[in-house]
């Protein structure tokens, strides 16, 4: 059964800081990764899809990288802003399904 | 594009009572998915419907819990009767399976708000 930890569950940067969620799953037999975004009292919004045959996605300030054979991915936000507070969850769909398993996210709070 | 679209918002309700939940997923979308979170168990899915047929309904706690796609543009889950342990925030998704025959899952997952569930 997949497992996905997220680490760490809460984390506090000043603004203007670069900085790195972590994502770890325990099958590396995955189609793809993703990374959402939830707002309190919102529902997720995809930042990133990483295929399997890729190593990283960007969009704007988010990179996001995918190592199968070690069960990783990490988010990386460059210059952090305050908008940036939320929840980064990631997720990976079951062998042949569109079952996504989650981890259960990080806190992020931006400080101004 | 209005999204996915749940109502209601929020729901606070006796134990015992019937709960229903509703979701409209975006036009054109064949998969739709119902999520359950909590702070313990995190995301978690219930059931997920293709071309309005349930695919797995394996994430189903139990008996009590059953959801239906009547057509494309609308489904329910329906909790009966509630208890305090299904307070929630459940959500509903949908997603397009692609032009292939198989999923291509090159697709993300469109999230709706969401329905705050609180049985007393």
């Amino acid at each position: 059964k997949q497992e996905v930890t997220q680490i760490p569950a809460a984390l506090s940067v000043p603004e203007g800081e670069n900085l790195v969620l972590n994502c770890s799953f325990t099958d590396s037999a995955i189609y793809n990764l993703q990374w959402f975004r939830q707002d309190p009292g919102k529902g997720l919004t995809s930042l990133l899809l990483i295929q399997s045959s890729q190593r990283e996605q960007t969009s704007g300030r988010l990179n996001a990288s995918l190592d199968k054979s070690s069960g990783r991915s990490t988010l990386y936000i460059a210059a952090s802003q305050p908008g940036d507070s939320a929840t980064y969850l990631c997720a990976v769909p079951g062998a042949g399904s569109y079952q996504l398993t989650f981890g259960k996210g990080t806190k992020l709070s931006v400080i101004p | 594009d209005a999204g996915v679209i749940q109502s209601p918002r929020h729901e606070v309700t006796e134990m015992g009572q019937e709960v229903t939940l509703r979701c409209k997923p975006i036009s054109g979308h064949d998969y739709l998915f119902w999520y359950r979170q909590t702070m313990m168990r995190g995301l978690e899915l219930l059931i997920y419907f293709n071309n309005n047929v349930p695919i797995d309904d394996s994430g189903m706690p139990e008996d009590r819990f059953s959801a239906k796609m009547p057509n494309a543009s609308f489904s329910t889950l329906k909790i009966q009767p509630s208890e305090p342990r299904d307070s929630a925030v459940y959500f509903c998704a949908s997603t397009p399976s692609g032009s292939s025959p198989k999923p291509t899952f090159t697709d993300t997952q469109y999230f709706g708000p969401g329905t705050r569930l609180t049985v007393l």
